[in-house]
């Protein structure tokens, strides 16, 4: 079956617009991840969602920053009003049900930010 | 707060090598470890999880074992190949949801 889908694969705006990327998780997979890796920084954990209950928003940097998923499945990171120190690879990855710490997680090629 | 620390930042070895990558975490209450597999310009693939309960796991050439008391995880690749040449990135999960702590990974690269 189909990994997890992210598009697009690289963007380049300007800085001040809106930016949406998207995640198509793996079908049946209801925990759904973002997170930011940047150059220094390592792997940041942004936000996720498990199914209805409430995200977890902890991990993103600040409310220019918000997600949705919607029916279960795709979900949507939005950043308005980019900022340079948004350049980084957006990575989303997925996971399944059944036991959650134990099941591994599948990433997505990312989203290759740009902001100019 | 959790730290995860991976040591060394980089490793070139010949062919045919074992491959020895280090990892260290500061809070011992994990739920899993994981080591992924990063290569340029892709996302992550997990080559192995090791469950809090366990020790090791193995997959193939890879054995990866835990010793959460000293805070420590160990990579093992046999016999390395240029084809192993990538980034590898220890996380440790951090909650039941399976949200996952990275260190900051060793770029190894395996020369022929």
């Amino acid at each position: 079956g189909a990994g997890v889908s992210q598009s697009p694969s690289n963007k380049v705006t300007e800085k001040g617009k809106d930016v949406e990327l998207r995640c198509d998780p793996i079908s049946g997979h209801t925990a759904l991840y973002w997170y930011r890796q940047s150059l220094g920084q390592g792997l940041e954990f942004l936000i996720y969602f498990q199914g209805n209950s409430a995200p977890d928003k902890s991990g993103l940097p600040s409310d220019r920053f918000s997600a949705e998923r919607t029916g279960g499945s795709v979900s949507t990171l939005t950043i308005q009003r980019t900022q340079q120190e948004d350049s980084a690879v957006y990575l989303c990855a997925s996971s399944s049900r059944q036991v959650l710490y134990n099941s591994p997680l599948h990433f997505g090629n990312g989203t290759r930010l740009t902001v100019t | 707060k959790q730290e995860v620390t991976q040591i060394p930042a980089a490793l070139s070895v010949p062919e045919g090598e074992n491959l020895v990558l280090n990892c260290s975490f500061t809070d011992s209450a994990i739920y899993n470890l994981q080591w992924f597999r990063q290569d340029p310009g892709k996302g992550l693939t997990s080559l192995l999880l090791i469950q809090s309960s366990q020790r090791e796991q193995t997959s193939g050439r890879l054995n990866a074992s835990l010793d959460k008391s000293s805070g420590r995880s160990t990579l093992y690749i046999a016999a390395s190949q240029p084809g192993d040449s990538a980034t590898y990135l220890c996380a440790v999960g951090a909650d039941s949801w399976g949200k996952l702590q990275f260190g900051a990974g060793t770029q190894v690269v395996v020369t022929p």
